[in-house]
């Protein structure tokens, strides 16, 4: 049964750090690209940050570009999003999902519980 | 950028067929998915490809794409269906995923 289990979720005053996980099992980890997804309170879903199977080969949204840091580690079957000078509009709940495709298209399942993050002095 | 749009609210009686659309310009052009989302709970695929089932999904949920329009249809809603329900297509052009606004269904 494939599962992702987010972490490192909090209340952090604006500027400062904080660092999500999301810890993967039940699918080979490192054959698949991976999304970060957030979603403010009562807002809908925006993407944050993609990385490629093998790590190399990162995207970013414009609204984190340069603040935010996505990293995987295969080995551990680990994604990770480091968040940098956090501004209040980050408040979200942060999501991480598997990105399956066919030729045709891409589409995420599953997504995990979600991680809350609060950003208010 | 791709633009999809969905109605904000969609309310259908229990027992019957609720349809959610998703319209983006040639949307049939595309692949469509469909995530349904409880309150405080995660999205949850419910139709992928347009017209495809995930297991476990019933098959009370069904998907089409034509044209500038791709709905997603609900037939016998009970009252567990409630919930937002957020359309998906990759972007190729810029080579990310974008959602619809989302469509708040309630079962009266």
């Amino acid at each position: 049964q494939v599962q992702l289990v987010e972490s490192g979720g909090g209340v952090v005053q604006p500027g400062r750090s904080l660092r999500l996980s999301c810890a993967a099992s039940g699918f080979i980890f490192s054959d698949y690209a991976m999304y970060w997804v957030r979603q403010a309170p009562g807002k809908g879903l925006e993407w944050v940050a993609i990385i490629s199977d093998d790590g190399n080969d990162k995207s970013y949204a414009d609204s984190v570009k340069g603040r935010f840091t996505i990293s995987r580690d295969n080995s551990k079957k680990t994604l990770n999003l480091q968040m940098n000078s956090l501004r209040p509009e980050d408040t979200a709940v942060y999501y991480c999902a598997w990105l399956r495709s066919n030729r045709r298209s891409n589409w995420f399942d599953p997504w995990g519980q979600g991680a809350l993050v609060t950003v208010s002095s | 950028s791709y633009v999809l749009t969905q109605p904000p609210s969609v309310s259908v009686a229990p027992g019957q067929t609720a349809r959610i659309t998703c319209g983006g310009n040639n949307i049939g052009s595309k692949g469509v998915h469909w995530y349904q989302q409880k309150p405080g709970q995660a999205p949850v695929l419910v139709v992928y490809d347009d017209s495809d089932r995930p297991s476990g999904i019933p098959e009370r949920f069904s998907g089409s794409n034509s044209g500038n329009t791709a709905p997603l249809t609900i037939s016998r809603v009970e009252a567990d269906d409630e919930a937002d329900y957020y359309c998906q297509v990759w972007d190729t052009g810029n080579n990310h995923p974008v959602f619809g606004g989302g469509t708040k269904l309630t079962v009266l």
